[in-house]
Order: C-alpha cells, then sequence, then structure tokens
C-alpha cells in the first residue's frame, strides 16, 4: 500500500535551517509529484510548493520562493524538503503530499519547532 | 492568489443531523476544488477532488456540488466519527490555498 513516512520532529534555534524527508512506498516514486504543505497551530494548512520525482523540476509558493528548497533522491524513493533562515513563525506540522493538486496520500507530519 | 472563504467555522451539530459547509474561492476555480477532514494530531484525509468526485472508501454520506466560485460540503447524515474539522482547497492555480476550516462539534 502506498505509504509516506517522514522524519521525526526537529528544534532549531531562529536564522537556522531544517531538512524534512519523505520516504515514499507501495507505488513507483517518479509517476507522482509530491507536494509540501504546512500547518501552524491553529492556522489554516498552507502550501510551500511541489517537486516532480522523475525531473527534479520544483515550483515554490512565492511567499517562499528564497527559503524553501525541494530535493529527491531517487535511489531511495525520498523526497526532502529544506527551509533556512528560520523564524518563530515557521514552527509548524510540515506534511509531504502525493498528488497533482488534490491529496490522495499524506505523511504523518514532521513537528518543527523554532525556539532559541 | 486565489483566496478561500469557508463559512460557517464553527457548527455544532447532532448525530443524524444533515450538515452543509460552504467554501468561496476569490475568482473561478472550475471545479479544482478539494475537501478534506482532520482530527487532531492527524493529517488531512481527502473527501472530495474535482468538487464533486467521492474519494474511494469515503462513506456516500459526504458529497461535494458546486463550480466557478462556491462549492458546498455535505454530509447527509451526521456519524460519531464526522466530529472533525473540514477544509477546503483550491488547486485550479499556483499557490494552491486552502479555506480556514470548518470545526463540526457535538451540540
Amino acid at each position: 500500500q502506498v505509504q509516506l513516512m517522514q522524519s521525526g520532529a526537529e528544534v532549531r534555534e531562529p536564522g537556522a535551517s531544517v531538512r524534512v524527508s519523505c520516504k515514499t512506498s507501495g507505488y513507483t516514486f517518479t509517476d507522482h509529484y509530491l507536494h509540501w504543505v504546512r500547518q501552524a497551530p491553529g492556522q489554516r494548512l498552507e502550501w510551500l510548493g511541489w517537486i516532480n520525482p522523475n525531473t527534479g523540476f520544483s515550483n515554490h509558493a512565492q511567499n517562499f520562493e528564497h527559503r524553501v528548497t525541494l530535493t529527491r533522491d531517487m535511489s531511495i524513493n525520498t523526497a526532502y524538503m529544506e527551509l533556512t533562515g528560520l523564524t518563530s513563525d515557521d514552527s509548524a506540522v510540515y506534511y509531504c503530499a502525493r498528488g497533482s493538486g488534490s491529496y490522495h496520500f499524506w505523511g504523518q507530519g514532521t513537528l518543527v519547532t523554532v525556539s532559541s | 492568489d486565489i483566496q478561500m472563504d469557508q463559512s460557517p467555522s464553527t457548527l455544532s451539530a447532532s448525530v443524524g443531523d444533515r450538515v452543509t459547509i460552504t467554501c468561496r474561492a476569490s475568482q473561478s476555480i472550475s471545479s479544482w476544488l478539494a475537501w478534506y477532514q482532520q482530527k487532531p494530531g492527524k493529517a488531512p484525509k481527502l473527501l472530495i477532488y474535482k468538487a464533486s468526485n467521492l474519494e474511494s472508501g469515503v462513506p456516500s454520506g459526504f458529497s461535494g456540488s458546486g463550480s466557478g466560485t462556491e462549492f458546498t460540503l455535505t454530509i447527509n447524515s451526521l456519524r460519531p466519527d464526522d466530529f472533525a474539522t473540514y477544509y477546503c482547497q483550491q488547486y485550479s492555480t499556483s499557490p494552491f490555498t486552502f479555506g480556514g476550516g470548518t470545526k463540526v462539534e457535538i451540540k
């Protein structure tokens, strides 16, 4: 069955960077785009961007244009989201999700806490 | 960016009630709309895609309708498992955006 397994919770200081991984299984990795979505406490879901695992091409929300990098490693069916220049506003649960717009499969989420 | 406005933000209802949640887009998104259910501490779960298509495995009591800028999610007869928060999402135009959520709570 399709599974998206994310890396564990992270704590970072302001100004630092974080990388979250999303290991996929149960389907052909290169057949489906992967998106990243986050949810800050009490806030609505916020889309960060997507990556085409086949080509490595990615697209990001303009809000994160210079801070987010989406990559993948086809040899281990894993996608990564790196966010730099962290502030307290980046404290959130980060999700990877499979789909081309609507998300039929989600990772379990990774809590990122930014605190000094 | 396309703004998605959901109403109501909170809805109190009883088991067996029929409930309707509305989502309005700030511009036309055709039928590129999804509905999700989220429970505390869990990832969202897809219920409806392309405005009215029921996701596999989702009970038939859920239905979606609408196109353009106005959409509704209807739960035909609330079950205990349906008390959760519901979000709409447009995927017509990047950045994909979500509504603010509707919490369905027990009356």
